[in-house]
């Protein structure tokens, strides 16, 4: 099975600041990597699917990178209402697995 | 406008089960991959299980093979997760989702909360 490890765990930073997230997997899974924002008592909603194409929607300052076994999750501008919980997820095959999650905090 | 409702969650004895649903609309149903994520309490996500447009194929996560089959209607537009002898560790919010062409989940319902405790 694919073992993806995020980091940070946990993350503050101020509105106007540039944040990345970090995803490794365990194995190469090509760019079969998708991510997601979450917040308190919400379901999950897709950013970023195949590394780096952005859902519709989803605002531009808001994009991914990688390949292979590295990936990345860059908020070029943090806004109020982008804290909050960030996972990936590869999807190279099943079991489909997550990273443990990044929570952004405000500081 | 794609929507996704799922019900069935509530509390249960460990070694009982459950049947959770999740009913489709603002989209061709038939036409997608489906599937489970749960959440427990607290913690992160984890894939359950997939079934695909046409109940062709199925996959489970490791720790509910065997207890958890996952099903569908099409002509109900609905999602079906039968739990069989459930645990205490079964406990969390229950999810259905979309899947996409790259196995991204792009829809997602509301969840229903499933509590084994005795």
């Amino acid at each position: 099975d694919i073992q993806m490890t995020q980091s940070p765990s946990s993350l503050s930073a101020s509105v106007g600041d540039r944040v990345t997230i970090t995803c490794r997997a365990s194995q190469i899974i090509s760019n079969y990597l998708n991510w997601y924002q979450q917040k308190p008592g919400k379901a999950p909603k897709l950013l970023i699917y195949a590394a780096s194409n952005l859902q519709n929607g989803v605002p531009s300052r808001f994009s991914g990178g990688g390949s292979g076994t590295d990936f990345t999750l860059t908020i070029s501008s943090l806004q109020p209402e982008d804290f909050a919980t960030y996972y990936c997820q590869q999807s190279y095959n099943t079991p489909y697995s997550f990273g443990q999650g990044t929570k952004l905090e405000i500081k | 406008q794609v929507q996704l409702v799922e019900s069935g969650g509530g509390v249960v004895q460990p070694g009982r089960s459950l049947r959770l649903s999740c009913a489709g609309s603002g989209f061709t149903f038939s036409s997608f991959a489906m599937n489970w994520v749960r959440q427990a309490p607290g913690k992160g996500l984890e894939w359950v299980a997939l079934i695909s447009f046409d109940s062709g194929n199925e996959d489970y996560e490791e720790s509910v093979k065997g207890r958890f089959t996952v099903s569908r209607d099409n002509s109900k537009n609905t999602l079906y997760l039968q739990m069989n002898s459930l645990r205490v560790d079964d406990t969390a919010v229950y999810y259905c989702a979309r899947g996409e062409g790259f196995g991204d989940f792009d829809y997602w319902g509301q969840g229903t909360l499933v509590t084994v405790s005795s």
